[in-house]
This record gives structure tokens, C-alpha cells and sequence, in this order.
């Protein structure tokens, strides 16, 4: 079945320092990936998308790239805030038949940021 | 648009007892989906709703679990003999077509089963 592997975490940076938090996937089709994030106390909120190969998503400074080669779909941001503490997750849904509509997510485990001004 | 919300936010409950948690999703959202959580983990698929058509359920959705839609509009998860295992929190999503079924997830209920 559908899965997705990202990074142990969690992740400590100092504020402005480069984020990259990786994400690999196994389906059998051609699925869309997504970053969600959930701040403390919120609940998850989608972050960016992609819903095909080499596709870039971006949203608030992150970006990420759907790397069908690779299975991968990374997330960056080139200067991280103190606001971007959270936890991070990745996830794919199998495109319903006849378009881009989406079904059910699957996740990664999540990955913990933290942000030190 | 007040967002998908959650009922209880909490719930502590003695093994064996039944629980029940609702979600009210989005307004015209046609869809529903119940996701579980554990600590440090992702959320896990349950189930899903389309309209008041239950359409998929996950095999972690064991008989002790059930939930419904009635109508179409709120949905509710009921479990029923609670096992400590079923401590996690329950996060409850609706989407549209119109918006390609991108979900919107509310808040969440924890349960702690002790």
C-alpha cells in the first residue's frame, strides 16, 4: 500500500537558517503530495501541493518539488522564522478517477521544527 | 465560514465505557473523513463520508468503532468498550469538489482511555 517516510526529527535551527525537511513516498499510481503543518494548539492547516511530477509547490516562503525519479517531494525555506515552530507532515493522495480530485490522505510520522530567534 | 469544528475537545473515560465525538464540517462540504493520532505519529485514515454514504473504512476501524453521518450535515465516531490503545486524538476533515477535495481539518478530540 501507499506510504510515506519523511526525516526523524525533531529539527533545531537558529532563526534565518535554512530548512530542509525530507520526504520520500512509495504508491502503485501517480499520487499528489502535500506539506501540512499544525502550529501548537491548531489544528492541521495545508501548507503547499503538488499533483504531478516536477510540479513546485509554495506557500508563506516554503517550497517543494515533486521528484517522480526520486519518489521525493522535499520541503525548503531559505530563512527560517521563529513563527515556523511546529510540526511538519508530509502526505499523498491517489487521484480519484477521471481528474485531480482527492481522496484520502496518508501521512508521514511528522517532523518537529524548532525555530530559536 | 466558521471551519470544520470538533465536540468534545477532551474526553477522559474509563475502559469499557462508550464514547461518542462529533464533527460538523464546513457548510455545503460534501465530504467527511475521521482520521486517529497517535503521539508521534501521523494521522491514520478511518473512515469517509460522502453526503450520508459511508464509502470506505479503514481496517484500524474495528467493530467496537462506528460512525455515521445522518443527512449528510454533522457526523459523529462512536466507540463503543474503550480499550487504552483507543487513547489518541481523533481529528475530524470535510472537503469539496469545488475545491478538488482539498481538506480542511478541525481541531481534533483527545481521548484518553484510563
Amino acid at each position: 500500500g501507499d506510504s510515506v517516510t519523511q526525516m526523524e526529527g525533531p529539527v533545531t535551527l537558529s532563526e534565518e537558517a535554512f530548512l530542509t525537511i525530507n520526504c520520500t513516498y512509495t504508491a502503485t499510481g501517480y499520487p499528489s503530495l502535500f506539506w501540512y503543518v499544525q502550529y501548537p494548539g491548531e489544528g492541521l492547516q495545508l501548507l503547499l501541493k503538488a499533483t504531478k511530477a516536477d510540479d513546485k509547490g509554495s506557500n508563506k516562503g516554503f517550497e517543494a518539488t515533486y521528484r517522480k525519479e526520486t519518489t521525493s517531494f522535499h520541503l525548503e525555506k531559505g530563512s527560517v522564522q521563529v513563527s515556523d515552530s511546529a510540526v511538519y507532515f508530509c502526505a499523498l493522495s491517489d487521484p480519484e478517477a477521471g481528474g485531480t480530485s482527492y481522496g484520502k490522505l496518508t501521512f508521514g510520522q511528522g517532523t518537529i521544527l524548532t525555530v530559536h530567534p | 465560514d466558521t471551519g470544520v469544528s470538533q465536540n468534545p475537545r477532551h474526553k477522559i473515560t474509563k475502559r469499557g465505557q462508550n464514547v461518542t465525538f462529533r464533527c460538523d464540517p464546513i457548510s455545503e462540504h460534501n465530504r467527511l473523513y475521521w482520521y486517529r493520532q497517535t503521539l508521534g505519529q501521523g494521522p491514520e485514515f478511518l473512515t469517509y463520508f460522502q453526503n450520508e454514504a459511508q464509502l470506505e473504512k479503514s481496517r484500524l476501524l474495528s467493530d467496537r468503532f462506528s460512525a455515521e453521518r445522518p443527512k449528510g450535515s454533522f457526523s459523529t465516531l462512536e466507540i463503543q468498550r474503550t480499550e487504552q490503545g483507543d487513547s489518541a486524538m481523533y481529528l475530524c476533515a470535510s472537503s469539496s469538489r469545488r475545491s478538488d477535495n482539498e481538506q480542511f481539518f478541525g481541531p481534533g478530540t483527545r481521548l484518553t482511555v484510563l
